[in-house]
């Protein structure tokens, strides 16, 4: 079966960093997502991963091993309104997206 | 557009009734998928389409659900006779092409309750 997991929830602090994990187990790999989704609002993509490393976007960083069938999103500097749900997502051979259940960011003051 | 747009943004039904739920992707946009999204979950996938073809419609959960896009631009998403499990919130997402390292754009989804 196919199957992505990720942490149910974190909290963190505003100011600090923050490491979000994700393993996969999908039927062919064509590419791994992260998307941040805020309470009651659409998901909004915030990195794309196919080949191994770490691929730097601002405070945002999303790293993967393909051997490993992990990726971590690191998120710096965290700000209050960081506070939401991260979603990683694979795309499998068939070009469909496998998602997780999604990891609720908690950042307090 | 300057996004995806879906309507009504909330829908009550009750129990038996048909619903029918719109998706106006981005302009020039050729893929066009539904997901389904229960409380707490990541997005499941119910199907694809690539201009006016359904492509995949492998996540449909029953012959209740039905999905077209007869012009390859607005999409609909039909539920007949719609149960208490229907409840979710349905995203409807676009991408330039096909898929295939291409991101999704999301919509704001329509919140369904079935009472």
């Amino acid at each position: 079966g196919q199957n992505i997991d990720q942490p149910t929830e974190m909290t963190a602090t505003e100011g600090a960093i923050v490491q979000i994990n994700c393993t996969y187990q999908t039927s062919g790999f064509n590419g791994l997502f992260w998307y941040q989704q805020h309470a009651g609002e659409a998901p909004t993509f915030l990195s794309y991963n196919v080949l191994d490393g770490l691929e730097e976007k601002g405070r945002f960083s999303s790293f993967l091993s393909r051997s490993k069938g992990y990726s971590y999103l690191l998120l710096k500097e965290l700000q209050m309104k960081d506070s939401a749900s991260y979603l990683c997502a694979v795309e499998d051979s068939n070009y469909q997206l496998i998602w997780g259940a999604g990891t609720k960011l908690i950042i307090k003051p | 557009g300057a996004g995806v747009s879906q309507s009504p943004r909330y829908k009550v039904a009750k129990r038996g009734q048909d619903v029918a739920l719109r998706c106006d992707p981005i302009s020039g946009h050729v893929s066009l998928f539904w997901y389904q999204q229960a409380l707490g979950q990541g997005p499941e996938f119910l199907t694809y389409f690539q201009n006016e073809a359904q492509l995949d419609k492998s996540g449909l959960p029953s012959d209740r659900f039905f999905a077209e896009r007869p012009e390859g631009s607005v999409s609909t998403l039909k539920i007949q006779r719609t149960q208490q499990e229907d409840s979710a919130v349905y995203l409807c997402a676009s991408s330039l092409d096909r898929p295939s390292q291409e991101t999704q754009y999301f919509g704001p989804g329509t919140r369904l309750l079935v009472l």
